[in-house]
Formats: structure tokens, C-alpha cells, sequence
């Protein structure tokens, strides 16, 4: 069964302090590993998708990694704007038809950076 | 429409009753997809929908939960003899997956979701 999770559930930093979200997931060949931000009240905003083990991507202060086993958030220099609950989900290979279409995703990581 | 657009936003209802959800998806997308999420917790598949016809239904909990997408664009979710479980945000997502020759990933958009108590 594919199976994502999610560690720390919940992370509090200081602005300014580094540091990294971990993804860890199971899934019958991989299509796509996906990081979205949800803030409270809306919807989750896509944030990147990793394809294949080795591959990173980059946005402001984030970079997300990808092995075989698990996907990194690295979050550098944190600002306050950056708390959101950060989701990450994984896509399988279609198996037959329609099928595979949805994503699985993790129980989240609640960042809190405080000023 | 410029996003995906999902109404109510919230809806309080007692035990027992009848509710719908509804989801407009972004113009042109032919993938619908709707999920529950509860406080806390990650978003939970429910049912995706190619076109007109439910492609994946596997996460629906049980047969009080049933949703249609009559014409290929707006989806409702219905939700029969309401339970106080029920309670969620129910979202609604659309992406391009499925569409000619696109084979990328699939990228899903969301709505703000629709916030659901049951009394």
C-alpha cells in the first residue's frame, strides 16, 4: 500500500534558524513526489514536484531533495511569512486505465518561525 | 474561472440530514478530484473523476457519500445521513493528468475547501 509520512509534526523555529522537513514514503514505482504549503483557512499551494532520486529544486528559501526512500524540505534562513503547515504527497506510476491518478499525502509538518 | 471555486465555505448541519458540496473546477481541466482533510491530518483521497465519469472512487468511506460531475466540469459532493465523523474540511482539486498527450505529473490545484460540522 502506498504510505506517506511526515516528521517532525510540528516545528518551531526561530527566524533566522535552518533547518529541514522530512518525507518519508512507500509507493509501488514512483511518478512524482510533491511539497505543498497550506496556510490556515485555504486550500494546499503547490510548491514543487521531484521526479527521480538525486533531483533538487529551488524556490527563495527552499529546497526540496529527493532519494528512494524520502524527500527533504530544507527551509534556509527562515522568515516569520514562511509558517504553514507543509504537506508532502506522492504520485504512483498508472497501473492500468485512469488509475493512478491521485496523489497520498502525508499528515503534515506545522512550521512556526517566530521574529 | 481563474481557480478552483468550492461553496459553501462552511456549512453547519445536524445529524442525519442531507448535504451537498459543490466544486467548479478551473476552465478546461478535465481532472476532478475531492478529498477530506480533519484537523490535524493530511487531505484523504476520496474520488476522482476523468471527464464525466468517476476514474478512481476507492476512498469514498462508505455508501452515504456519493458525488457526480453530470457535464465534465462542476462536481458535487453529496453526503447522505450526516454523521458528527463527517465533520471536516472537504476540498475539491483540478489538474490537467489525463488530458491528450500529457503525461507529466499530476499537479493538482485546489479550492479553499468547504468546512463542514455536523451537530
Amino acid at each position: 500500500e502506498d504510505q506517506v509520512t511526515q516528521s517532525p509534526e510540528a516545528l518551531r523555529l526561530q527566524e533566522g534558524e535552518s533547518s529541514s522537513l522530512n518525507c518519508s514514503y512507500t509507493v509501488s514505482g514512483l511518478r512524482g513526489l510533491f511539497w505543498y504549503r497550506q496556510d490556515p483557512g485555504k486550500g494546499p499551494e503547490f510548491l514543487f514536484t521531484l521526479y527521480s532520486a538525486g533531483e533538487e529544486k529551488e524556490k527563495e528559501r527552499l529546497k526540496a531533495t529527493l532519494t528512494k526512500k524520502e524527500s527533504f524540505l530544507h527551509i534556509t534562513a527562515p522568515k516569520p511569512e514562511d509558517s504553514a503547515t507543509y504537506l508532502c504527497a506522492v504520485q504512483a506510476n498508472i497501473v492500468q486505465g485512469n488509475q493512478g491518478g491521485k496523489l497520498i499525502f502525508g499528515q503534515g509538518t506545522e512550521l512556526s518561525v517566530k521574529p | 474561472g481563474a481557480g478552483v471555486s468550492q461553496t459553501p465555505s462552511n456549512k453547519v448541519t445536524e445529524k442525519g440530514k442531507y448535504v451537498e458540496l459543490r466544486c467548479d473546477p478551473i476552465s478546461g481541466h478535465t481532472a476532478l478530484y475531492w478529498y477530506r482533510q480533519s484537523l490535524g491530518q493530511g487531505p484523504e483521497f476520496l474520488i476522482y473523476f476523468q471527464g464525466t465519469g468517476a476514474a478512481d472512487d476507492s476512498g469514498l468511506p462508505n455508501d452515504r457519500f456519493f458525488a457526480v460531475r453530470p457535464e465534465g466540469s462542476v462536481s458535487t459532493l453529496k453526503i447522505q445521513r450526516t454523521e458528527r465523523g463527517d465533520s471536516a474540511v472537504y476540498l475539491c482539486a483540478s489538474s490537467l493528468f489525463g488530458q491528450g498527450k500529457y503525461s507529466g505529473a499530476n499537479v493538482l490545484t485546489f479550492g479553499a475547501g468547504s468546512r463542514l460540522t455536523v451537530l
